[in-house]
């Protein structure tokens, strides 16, 4: 089962940041928040991950609050191929394999 | 840097045949994982393989089958097909076992069952 949730769907104006909330209440110390996308017709994407820390990549940046329980993805200049299915996922140190949750579908407009 | 590929792109097959998948892993990895997608859901992980054993499986009977070989390429093996087999077949690949590591997919293979 999903330990995530996520709003189902979210719009967001071109060019503008898209901030994706994702809640982990029972996120366990040894458990990292992953994050992937996956865009019609194409495999998901490996976007970004981290455990307690705020991290930043050139796709994205990753904040987690203090307690863990909550973090949000910001995208921070979003465009028209941004859209598609985001997954947030918590993941344990030790465990080799992601679990997918249904995910929020971004629709960016122009 | 090579990513992952998977062949065939597309398949049909008749319910009760038997399918085969491949994958080659992105360069510098050694572990593969499957995964299968039904149409409007996340991808479901079927199993994992590293140094060439089944190191890892969900819940997928045992009609689903894998191999790995020695240059960490992979084949998902699915017999005695049935309809709710349909589905986009996904192989993700990663280094040190997986673990604590982001796995990289591939496009995938969608497969029709009639």
């Amino acid at each position: 089962d999903a330990k995530t949730t996520q709003p189902p769907s979210m719009d967001c104006a071109e060019g503008r940041a898209a901030n994706l909330p994702c809640n982990h209440s029972t996120i366990s110390g040894n458990e990292y928040v992953y994050w992937y996308r996956q865009i019609h017709s194409q495999g998901p994407q490996y976007i970004i991950h981290g455990l307690k820390n705020n991290e930043t990549n050139e796709m994205a940046s990753l904040i987690i609050t203090e307690d863990r329980k909550s973090s949000t993805l910001i995208l921070p200049h979003a465009t028209l191929r941004d859209t598609a299915v985001y997954y947030c996922i918590v993941r344990a140190s030790n465990d080799y394999k992601l679990s997918f949750g249904a995910g929020t579908t971004v629709t960016v407009r122009a | 840097e090579t990513g992952v590929t998977q062949s065939p792109t597309h398949l049909i097959k008749t319910r009760g045949q038997q399918v085969t998948l491949r994958c080659s892993s992105q360069s510098g990895h050694n572990t593969v994982s499957w995964y299968q997608q039904a149409l409007g859901q996340g991808p479901q992980f079927i199993f994992q393989y590293y140094r060439e054993e089944e190191n890892g499986r969900g819940n997928f009977p045992p009609r689903f089958s894998g191999l790995q070989f020695p240059n960490y390429s992979s084949e998902l093996n699915v017999n005695a097909l049935e309809l709710d087999d349909s589905a986009l077949y996904l192989c993700a690949s990663s280094s040190q076992g997986g673990i604590n590591s982001p796995l990289h997919f591939g496009n995938g293979t969608r497969l029709t069952v009639t």
